[in-house]
């Protein structure tokens, strides 16, 4: 069954460094998205990328925040400056189709920012 | 997007059917109701869509009464790895991108 990977599994970072998250979709996909979930809290969405472009962003999005799509496989969430409350898990989805419908996550990438 | 509520813990034995309720009064005329499963340190997983009366997949069942102002997720004689937390979602389709989470019901299931 084709699946969402992402790396690295774990990143610590110190304050006010920039990381960069990777995410390889699922081949057909179109759709791309990222949450994160801080540590006990609900799942919150991010950002969603089509075309090259963001489709639709969160308030927490802000400017320390950018995507891309570099090479046309990977979809990259880049992390200015990070700070304390960066702190958290953050999954990357993709759909073949935008939709309120089934997202398949990947396994996340544990962000410690020290 | 509708609020959705559901409880916040449910605990079950394995074997036994286990019913997951979720409250959504002011669900739209277009929403679809959605359910998701996380388990700990991982993604949520997609499990069950609909929009009326009743879904049925390999997984799990979804009951949708005629209001649509509530819904319920059966899932089949649980296991422990069934141990997780489950989200109802309700939203449009085709009209946004984004999945809006809420706190979940995390369902124990013990031997």
């Amino acid at each position: 069954e084709p699946e969402v990977t992402q790396t690295p599994s774990h990143q610590v970072t110190q304050m006010g460094q920039e990381v960069i998250l990777r995410c390889v979709p699922i081949s057909n996909h179109l759709y791309f998205y990222w949450y994160r979930q801080i540590l006990g809290q609900k799942v919150e969405f991010l950002v969603s990328f089509y075309n090259n472009e963001i489709s639709e962003k969160s308030e927490i999005f802000d400017d320390q925040f950018s995507v891309e799509r570099p090479d046309g496989s990977n979809f990259t969430l880049k992390i200015r400056s990070t700070k304390l409350e960066d702190s958290a898990m953050y999954f990357c989805a993709t759909s073949s189709v935008r939709s309120y419908n089934e997202q398949f996550f990947g396994p996340g990438t544990r962000l410690t920012v020290l | 997007l509708a609020k959705t509520t559901q409880p916040i813990s449910m605990d079950s034995y394995e074997g036994q059917e286990v019913n997951i309720t979720c409250s959504h009064n002011n669900i739209a005329t277009n929403d679809y109701i959605t359910w998701y499963q996380q388990f700990p340190s991982q993604g949520p997983r997609f499990i069950i869509q609909g929009y009326k009366t009743k879904v049925t997949n390999e997984v799990a069942s979804l009951f949708i009464p005629a209001d649509r102002k509530s819904s319920t997720l059966s899932l089949p004689r649980v296991s422990l790895s069934d141990t997780a937390v489950y989200y109802c979602l309700v939203g449009v389709g085709g009209n946004t991108d984004k999945l809006i989470f809420g706190t979940g019901t995390r369902l124990q299931v013990f031997p």
